[in-house]
């Protein structure tokens, strides 16, 4: 069975830094593009990045491009999301979620799996 | 970039049908064939529906179909059931610096 499991998340005030973890089991997590996309409270779904299999491709939304890091480790089986320069507009859960490798989109709109997701709260 | 458009709510009784639209533009929905729709209950993590427009990912209800005719993609659910109550996001690919577009969400209300 896949999973995906976020954990980091909490409390930072504006101007902080948090990293984010996605632990990932149940498939062959080297093989597959990772995403993160985030969803503020009671708002709709937003992408953030992208990471290639090999980590060699790497795409960040505009709003987020700078300031987040997104990197993965396959000998781990784990996705990372270092935020930086936080801002009371990041407050929202984060998800990672797998790519399936079939898709062809320069940067997938399509995830088959989603974590349960990590709430990342930014307030003074 | 400005989200997909889709309608904030729409609704319908048991047994009947619906269709979520999703309007974007030629650098994204009209675009490409890379628009995705899923579904999210209250407190869970959004669930695949339609990929690639119109293909269903196995074990998702045939209820469920999609299709896309100039910059608008639509999805339809047909049977209406209670369980598909929910909210449905659609997703693109786009050409801009953005890479990825959701919509807005639509709330499903079975009514």
């Amino acid at each position: 069975e896949v999973q995906l499991v976020e954990s980091g998340g909490g409390l930072v005030k504006p101007g902080g830094s948090l990293r984010l973890s996605c632990a990932a089991s149940g498939f062959t997590f080297s093989s597959y593009s990772m995403n993160w996309a985030r969803q503020a409270p009671g708002k709709g779904l937003e992408w953030v990045s992208s990471i290639s299999s090999d980590s060699n491709y790497i795409y960040y939304t505009d709003s987020v491009r700078g300031r987040f890091t997104t990197a993965r480790d396959n000998a781990k089986n784990s996705l990372y999301l270092q935020m930086s320069s936080l801002r009371p507009d990041d407050t929202a859960v984060y998800y990672c979620s797998r790519v399936p490798p079939e898709q062809r989109a320069p940067v997938a709109p399509t995830t088959d799996s989603w974590g349960q997701g990590t709430l990342v709260t930014v307030s003074s | 970039q400005s989200a997909l458009t889709q309608p904030a709510s729409v609704s319908g009784s048991p047994g009947q049908s619906i269709t979520i639209s999703c309007t974007g533009t030629s650098s994204d929905v009209g675009g490409y064939n890379y628009v995705s729709w899923y579904q999210q209950h209250p407190g869970k993590a959004p669930k695949l529906m339609i990929f690639d427009v119109s293909n269903r990912p196995s074990g998702v209800s045939d209820r469920f179909s999609g299709s896309k005719s100039g910059n608008t993609a639509s999805l339809t659910i047909s049977g209406l059931q209670a369980e598909d109550e929910a909210d449905y996001y659609c997703s693109s690919y786009t050409s801009s610096s953005t890479h990825v577009l959701f919509g807005g969400g639509t709330k499903l209300a079975v009514l």
